[in-house]
């Protein structure tokens, strides 16, 4: 089976500007969850999607935002982009809820805010 | 709020020596507990995975991992490290809030690997 794959793998943007992150989960797995990984955070829950639904959030504010399409497909969102989102973007990948399951993580979307 | 603490940002061993990384978390109930690690510019892997039962849990390439209640910790151990462990290693734990279990990671550790 072909893992978790994100695209871009590599995005620079500017204060103020969106951005759209794509992820494709593993053949079969329904859930899909996002987290950002910065050197001072670690890694932080963003979202978790399951069946187009979106089943649990994190501790972010409304511009960050994130959907799944019918076939498991997602997308992330940032609006207003500021210096503090510069992060490594995890996208990862369960056949199960993320919280009881083996996930299976993407290698990451770099971005950086200028 | 769920925490987990992951005990040294880094952690220097010589090869062939024992592997001991530390987790420890605040959740006042038994949760789900993982240890996930990271090769550069790669994702997470999952190592091991506890749920109910046996304390002592076996993951991949020779890894395991305690559950301990009392001390509210899930260590991760290795006998012998290998170069090739050389890695960032993250303990992650899932406690139900509101009818949901959402994974909290911990900041990670460094596992460095002397020749």
């Amino acid at each position: 089976k072909a893992g978790v794959t994100q695209t871009p793998r590599y995005l620079i943007k500017t204060r103020g500007q969106q951005v759209t992150l794509s992820c494709s989960p593993i053949s079969g797995h329904r859930s899909v969850s996002w987290y950002q990984q910065t050197p001072g955070q670690g890694l932080q829950f963003l979202f978790e999607y399951f069946s187009e639904t979106q089943r649990n959030k994190g501790n972010f504010p409304g511009r960050f935002s994130g959907r799944q399409f019918s076939n498991s497909r997602s997308e992330m969102n940032v609006s207003t982009l500021e210096l503090g989102d510069s992060a490594l973007y995890l996208c990862a990948s369960s056949p199960g809820l993320a919280g009881t399951n083996e996930q299976f993580f993407g290698p990451g979307t770099r971005l950086t805010v200028l | 709020a769920q925490s987990v603490t992951q005990l040294g940002s880094h952690v220097s061993v010589s090869e062939g020596a024992l592997v001991l990384l530390r987790c420890n978390y605040s959740s006042s109930v038994p949760p789900y507990l993982f240890w996930y690690v990271q090769y550069p510019n790669q994702g997470l892997q999952l190592l091991l995975k506890y749920t109910t039962g046996a304390t002592l849990v076996k993951g991949i390439n020779g890894f395991e991992a305690e559950f301990k209640k009392s001390e509210t910790s899930f260590h991760l151990t290795k006998p012998s490290a290998h170069m090739s462990d050389a890695a960032e290693y993250f303990c992650a734990v899932s406690e139900q809030s509101g009818g949901s279990y959402i994974p909290t990671f911990g900041r990670g550790t460094s596992l460095i690997v002397h020749p």
